[in-house]
């Protein structure tokens, strides 16, 4: 099937530094990617949608100026997480959709995922 | 918006028994449910999926049945392994939001040898 790439897979910063997450769509386009915050034994929360070529659709909560998305191209997306703090830490995890929506063919892949740690 | 839940929280099985997990959803237009596998420190793998133009989808050991008119849906494993251990989640989405999922709160399989 499908594969979404996401890198790195483990980060340790310190409070205050920026950390950017990628995330490519390795064999097919994808227009649309999103980007989920899991804590430990929870489920995946939606954290915004990254549409290339403009600006990203953020959730309620979610800080834009804090979580920085750029998707500028059909493969990759980017997560930055902006000076980081302890509280930053989570499991970030991306996705793309492969076709078009509503399409019969459109299925969500998952990347494995980024374990952010911030000292 | 839409709010899935999910239940049970935990389930512990011995191995060849089945196991089941049951979704519930809000949104009476939400028409696709997927369910994904997630094993420890990794993210999520597509199991199953259905849409709601269909009752029942299976796959080897794995089935998914749907209920439209009640607005839930269920995972079913026969024949349990170990390896079937695992954190399953299941979400609903409107395929025409370019998959935008809501995800349950997650169940944990334990699969007992």
């Amino acid at each position: 099937g499908a594969v979404v790439s996401q890198h790195p897979s483990w980060v340790i910063c310190k409070s205050g530094t920026s950390v950017k997450i990628e995330c490519r769509s390795l064999d097919f386009q994808a227009t649309t990617m999103f980007w989920y915050r899991q804590f430990p034994k929870q489920s995946l929360m939606l954290m915004a949608t990254s549409n290339e070529g403009s600006k990203a659709t953020y959730e309620q909560g979610v800080e834009k100026d804090k979580f920085l998305i750029n998707h500028a191209s059909l493969t990759l997306s980017t997560l930055t997480v902006t000076s980081a703090h302890p509280e930053d830490s989570s499991f970030y995890i991306c996705s793309a959709p492969t076709g078009l929506a509503g399409g019969a063919k459109n299925i969500q892949y998952f990347g494995a995922g980024t374990r952010l740690s911030v000292l | 918006g839409e709010n899935v839940e999910q239940h049970p929280s935990t389930l512990s099985v011995q191995e060849g028994d089945s196991a089941v997990i049951k979704c519930t959803y809000s949104d009476s237009a939400s028409n696709y449910f997927p369910w994904y596998k997630q094993e420890l420190g990794k993210g999520p793998q597509l199991i199953i999926d259905i849409r709601s133009n269909v009752g029942e989808k299976k796959d080897q050991r794995i089935a998914v049945t749907l209920n439209k008119t009640a607005k839930h849906f269920s995972l079913h494993i026969t024949e349990t392994q170990p390896e079937d251990s695992a954190v399953y989640f299941c979400a609903a989405s409107k395929r025409d939001n370019f998959n935008k999922f809501y995800f349950g709160s997650g169940t944990k399989l334990n699969v007992k040898p």
